[in-house]
This record gives C-alpha cells, sequence and structure tokens, in this order.
C-alpha cells in the first residue's frame, strides 16, 4: 500500500466551529507533514512529525492544532479559523525525515473553505 | 519560506514536443526533488537528484544538476496531453532537513 489518504476531501466550516483534518499512510513510514497551499502557490510547511513526536512547527497559529495518535495517523485540528486560512491542505508522509535521500509521499488534500 | 524560483511561470506546449523547466535556489542542498501536481491535488514524486549527480533519467524525464550555477533543469521529451500539471522543485538546504519548494512552472500540453 502505497498510498497516503485524506479525509475529507472537502470541508465548509464556520469561523466559529471545531473541525479535524484526517491523514494516514500504512508504508511504515516514520516522518508525517501538513503543508497547506494556495492557489497557484507552491506548499508551504506547517508541520512535521518524526517518530509520532512534534519536530517542527513553521510558526503555525494555535487555531491550528496537529496530533499524531500513532504511526500510521495524523490530525489536524481546526478551531476559530479565518478566511484566509481558505486552501488546499495536504498531509505527506516519508521513511524519515526529509535530509536524507527520501521522497515524500502526499495525500489528494483537503480543500479548506472558511466562511 | 521559498527556496527555489523556477522559469518559466507557464509553458504552453503542443504535444510530442519537448518541455523544459528551470529551478534556481539559494543555499547549498544534499538534494533536489521533482514533483508533479494535477490541478487541486497532492503532489507526485518524479525524481531525486543527489548534489553529487550531474545528470539523472527516468522514463521520458531528464534532471540535470549544476550546484556551481545553483540550478537545475527538468526535460520532459515527446509531452502527452496527460503531462498537463504543475512542476515543483523541491530541495533540502544544507543546513535544514525539510523538504522547500519552488515557486512551480505550470505545464499545459495541448493534443
Amino acid at each position: 500500500d502505497t498510498e497516503v489518504t485524506q479525509t475529507p476531501k472537502h470541508l465548509v466550516m464556520g469561523m466559529t466551529n471545531k473541525k479535524s483534518l484526517k491523514c494516514e499512510q500504512h508504508m511504515g513510514h516514520r516522518a508525517m507533514y501538513w503543508y497547506k497551499q494556495k492557489a497557484k502557490k507552491p506548499p508551504e510547511l506547517m508541520f512535521v512529525y518524526s517518530y509520532e513526536k512534534l519536530s517542527i512547527n513553521e510558526s503555525v497559529p494555535s487555531r491550528f492544532s496537529p496530533e499524531c495518535p500513532n504511526s500510521s495517523l495524523l490530525n489536524l485540528h481546526l478551531h476559530a479559523l479565518q478566511p484566509e486560512d481558505s486552501a488546499l491542505y495536504l498531509c505527506a508522509s516519508s521513511q524519515v525525515r526529509a535530509g536524507a535521500d527520501n521522497e515524500q509521499f502526499f495525500g489528494p488534500g483537503t480543500r479548506l473553505t472558511v466562511l | 519560506s521559498q527556496q527555489g524560483e523556477e522559469d518559466p511561470q507557464a509553458l504552453s506546449i503542443q504535444e510530442g514536443e519537448n518541455a523544459t523547466m528551470n529551478c534556481s535556489y539559494k543555499t547549498s542542498i544534499n538534494n533536489l526533488q521533482w514533483y508533479r501536481q494535477n490541478s487541486g491535488r497532492g503532489l507526485v514524486h518524479l525524481i531525486l537528484i543527489r548534489s553529487n549527480e550531474r545528470e539523472k533519467h527516468s522514463g521520458r524525464l531528464r534532471v540535470t544538476l549544476d550546484t556551481s550555477k545553483k540550478s537545475s533543469s527538468l526535460l520532459i521529451t515527446a509531452s502527452r496531453a496527460a503531462d498537463t500539471a504543475s512542476y515543483f522543485c523541491a530541495t533540502v538546504p544544507g543546513s535544514a532537513r525539510q523538504l522547500t519548494f519552488g515557486s512551480g512552472t505550470q505545464l499545459t500540453v495541448l493534443p
């Protein structure tokens, strides 16, 4: 299984809502990532988990809260988002953290719209 | 933060022609990777070239790396309509251990 799955595919939420994005991989990868991508822009790294521990937080606002319950799952909890947070949220995984000769495997993304 | 710039920003060619995209980066790197993204979808890894390699091939893809100029190019030969996508270079800067993406090239292959 060389797939990274993400749910939901689309999410529309109000600024007062709480929602979660989910990501799953069964490739035995020990590094997992959240990226945010705005239209016609490259992905921007948000968080990196390495061996289920948060290793990088790219100064992301606290309204985004990541969680790694086990080596296969990665969640992104959303609370009190702003309309400018609307974007495609991509999850990725790799065998170990980037820096070694590792490709990253990406999920299809969750298209988030904040009203 | 964005490590690299790609040019052109957009490229439109006819099916069967070759497409060349260029990537420039700012700092020393461990490796450079190319990814493809179909509209609104996830990224797919195409090829990785290490800092001590100068050229690499994979099917219809040819990647070159010039570390003295801090630049790389991706050549897609005999393009197909299915190659229509955004192409991103991504580097692992020497001092960091995370992938940083270039600005991307939007390739359109006309049938």
